[in-house]
């Protein structure tokens, strides 16, 4: 199986711009969930979807939003940009069933806001 | 609040064996992972304990103490390969929301 693919894997945007990241799960998978890595913040939880539904959410504010698709596929939408958002977004899937043991990342999106 | 420790760095020599120490304080507890990750890579799992004891796989094992809210990562026979962070995470309610610690990066020398 194809593992978890995100596109781009790379970006520069500036201040003030929006960006939309993608992500595609291990084929199967209907859980999906963001991340937001920095130095100084850590690993962070963003966000989940499973079946094309939000389950949970992370304390990120309003600019940050996502939606999945009946495919699995799933998007992140960074509104008005910040230089705070410079970070590696990660994104996770897994089959979906409870529990959070075992997800399976994506190699990352590594954003720099000028 | 919900937290989870991890010494910053760890340093040891090839063919040594370490420890990783993660302590957790967290509103819900549905197991306790490890991940590696290498220098800008995706974060890969390594092992999971949702009961007490030890789980071993291959040159890593993993401990677990439900009523300590402690758990560690120990590596056996270490590889230079196995120079990376390490992080903890503890799943958090019925969703695949994972909160991860803090991140330990160990440094293997030959």
């Amino acid at each position: 199986k194809a593992g978890v693919t995100q596109t781009p894997r790379y970006l520069i945007k500036t201040r003030g711009q929006q960006v939309t990241l993608s992500c595609s799960p291990i084929s199967g998978h209907r859980s999906v969930s963001w991340y937001q890595q920095t130095p100084g913040q850590g690993l962070q939880f963003l966000f989940e979807y499973f079946s094309e539904t939000q389950r949970n959410k992370g304390n990120f504010p309003g600019r940050f939003s996502g939606r999945q698709f009946s495919n699995s596929r799933s998007e992140m939408n960074v509104s008005t940009l910040e230089l705070g958002d410079s970070a590696l977004y990660l994104c996770a899937s897994r089959s979906g069933t409870s529990g959070g043991e075992t997800q399976y990342f994506g190699p990352g999106t590594r954003l720099l806001v000028l | 609040g919900q937290s989870l420790e991890q010494p910053s760095e760890v340093t040891a020599v090839e063919g040594a064996i370490v420890q990783i120490n993660c302590t957790y304080q967290t509103s819900g507890f549905y197991g306790l992972s490890w991940y590696q990750q290498h220098d800008g890579g995706a974060p890969t799992f390594l092992s999971y304990n949702a009961l007490d004891g030890l789980e071993e796989t291959g040159r890593f094992s993993s401990f677990l103490s439900r009523s300590d809210s402690y758990g560690y990562l120990l590596l056996q026979e270490l590889q230079m390969k196995d120079s990376a962070s390490y992080f903890c995470a503890v799943g958090s309610g019925a969703t695949n929301k994972l909160i991860f610690g803090t991140g330990t990066l160990l440094a293997v020398q030959p």
